[in-house]
């Protein structure tokens, strides 16, 4: 079946490198992508998304990545903080014909541990 | 900025008890989702509601789920005879219409069914 899935489960990181979380998708249908940040007790947090017709998409710290050709996604983290530990999930989905998003498809999660 | 709400935080029942989960969208917003999350799995989608009416449901979202918009601003998810499995963190989310807009999740209610 179709799946979003990661490499890495766990990512252990020195505060003040920079981290890089990546994800595969398999839906060629997908043209929405989505990190989110979930920490202890809390609900996924939106943290950056990207279209399938870009490569590359920058906010404040964080970058995400997308390589259509092999369907890869990528979320690096500069100068990580302690603030920055939690689960990092990419999700996929596609816009509706209305415009509407699609129901997001969640992979497993990234537990990304920031040593001070 | 403005949250989506959810009650309770913690919900425990006996098998085959009916549950309701509650959840208060973003005022402004007009798509409604819940996805479940059971302990170290992924999250995944049960449905989206729009219009008073479901957009879209998983294969999860069976004949023991429903949701209802009951007035402007609540938006509920019933089980109406929970099974052991049923066992999860519920999320409820919300965006606005159109294009490019992201979720907007709540903090959960973890469901315990004895």
């Amino acid at each position: 079946g179709e799946s979003v899935g990661l490499h890495l489960p766990t990512l252990s990181v020195q505060e003040g490198d920079n981290s890089i979380i990546n994800c595969a998708y398999s839906n060629s249908a997908s043209d929405y992508f989505i990190w989110y940040k979930q920490e202890s007790g809390k609900g996924p947090q939106f943290i950056i998304d990207i279209r399938s017709n870009m490569d590359k998409r920058q906010g404040q710290r964080v970058t995400v990545l997308l390589n259509k050709t092999v369907k890869h996604l990528s979320l690096q983290i500069a100068a990580t903080q302690p603030g920055d530990s939690a689960v990092y999930f990419c999700a996929e989905t596609y816009f509706n014909y209305g415009g509407s998003q699609g129901n997001l498809i969640f992979g497993k999660g990234t537990k990304l541990s920031v040593k001070p | 900025e403005p949250e989506v709400t959810q009650t309770p935080s913690h919900q425990v029942t006996q098998m085959g008890q009916e549950v309701i989960l509650r959840c208060v969208p973003i005022s402004n917003h007009l798509y409604f989702y819940w996805y479940r999350q059971i302990l170290g799995q992924k999250v995944e989608f049960l449905v989206s509601f729009y219009n008073n009416e479901i957009s879209e449901k998983s294969e999860i979202f069976d004949d023991q789920f429903s949701v209802e918009r009951p007035d402007g601003s609540n938006f509920t998810l019933k089980i109406r005879s929970t099974k052991l499995e049923d066992s999860a963190m519920y999320f409820c989310a919300s965006n606005r219409q159109g294009s490019n807009e992201k979720l907007f999740f709540g903090s959960g209610t973890q469901l315990s069914v004895l």
